[in-house]
């Protein structure tokens, strides 16, 4: 798997845009870029994937830049039910069912 | 869809006792996985199968552990004896490998070995 390097933890404020920054400088060029977040007590669940295309779905938007070295999960309305864990993954093509999760991010939602 | 089932949801069991957690996937899908999660090591992957058959367990910790798929609706993961060192939330997760790959977790397995 590319190495993906993620900020430990962030602030936002509810109501307000979240933007969860992740480095994976070494993927290579058919590796997706998978996010994931763990919300206290629960599963991990899936938020969205890309390959360089930025893309959008109900949950997120993922910006991936030119190079692919970088991106950014946004939430575009962050609300106090997305305080959670936030993992970036750069599974290796052909193995790419099989997630290694690093330390992620931890997303805290106030008022 | 009901989703991936786990059970049982806690355990508290006593050091040297077999544990087995159960797990079923959901329908249509071919890959299933199990994770452990302690604060200290985060969330390791122990093993996955891909239409039954176990592709990589190099992440078991040790021959105290077992994982078995008999059929593709059904897994168990096997400790026996169990150690306190084994307490965690152990997840079972599968998907529909080829079909992008999003993976769906259950809501783990809370064991506690004293």
């Amino acid at each position: 798997d590319a190495k993906t390097t993620q900020p430990p933890s962030m602030d936002c404020a509810e109501g307000r845009a979240a933007n969860l920054p992740c480095n994976h400088s070494t993927i290579s060029g058919n590796e997706y870029v998978y996010w994931y977040r763990q919300i206290h007590s629960q599963g991990p669940q899936y938020i969205i994937h890309g390959l360089k295309n930025n893309e959008t779905n109900e949950m997120a938007s993922l910006i991936i830049t030119e190079d692919r070295k970088s991106s950014t999960l946004i939430l575009p309305h962050a609300t106090l039910r997305d305080t959670a864990v936030y993992y970036c993954i750069a599974p290796n093509t052909g193995t790419a069912s099989k997630l290694t999760f690093g330390t992620g991010t931890r997303l805290q939602v106030t008022l | 869809d009901a989703g991936v089932i786990q059970s049982p949801r806690h355990e508290v069991t006593e050091m040297g006792q077999e544990v087995t957690l159960r797990c079923k996937p959901i329908s249509g899908h071919n890959s299933l996985f199990w994770y452990r999660q302690t604060m200290m090591r985060g969330l390791e992957l122990l093993i996955y199968f891909n239409n039954n058959v176990p592709i990589d367990d190099s992440g078991m910790p040790e021959d105290r552990f077992s994982a078995k798929m008999p059929n593709a609706s059904f897994s168990t993961l096997k400790i026996q004896p169990s150690e306190p060192r084994d307490s965690a939330v152990y997840f079972c997760a599968s998907t529909l490998f080829g079909s992008g790959n999003t993976i769906y977790f259950g809501e783990g397995s809370w064991l506690t070995v004293v």
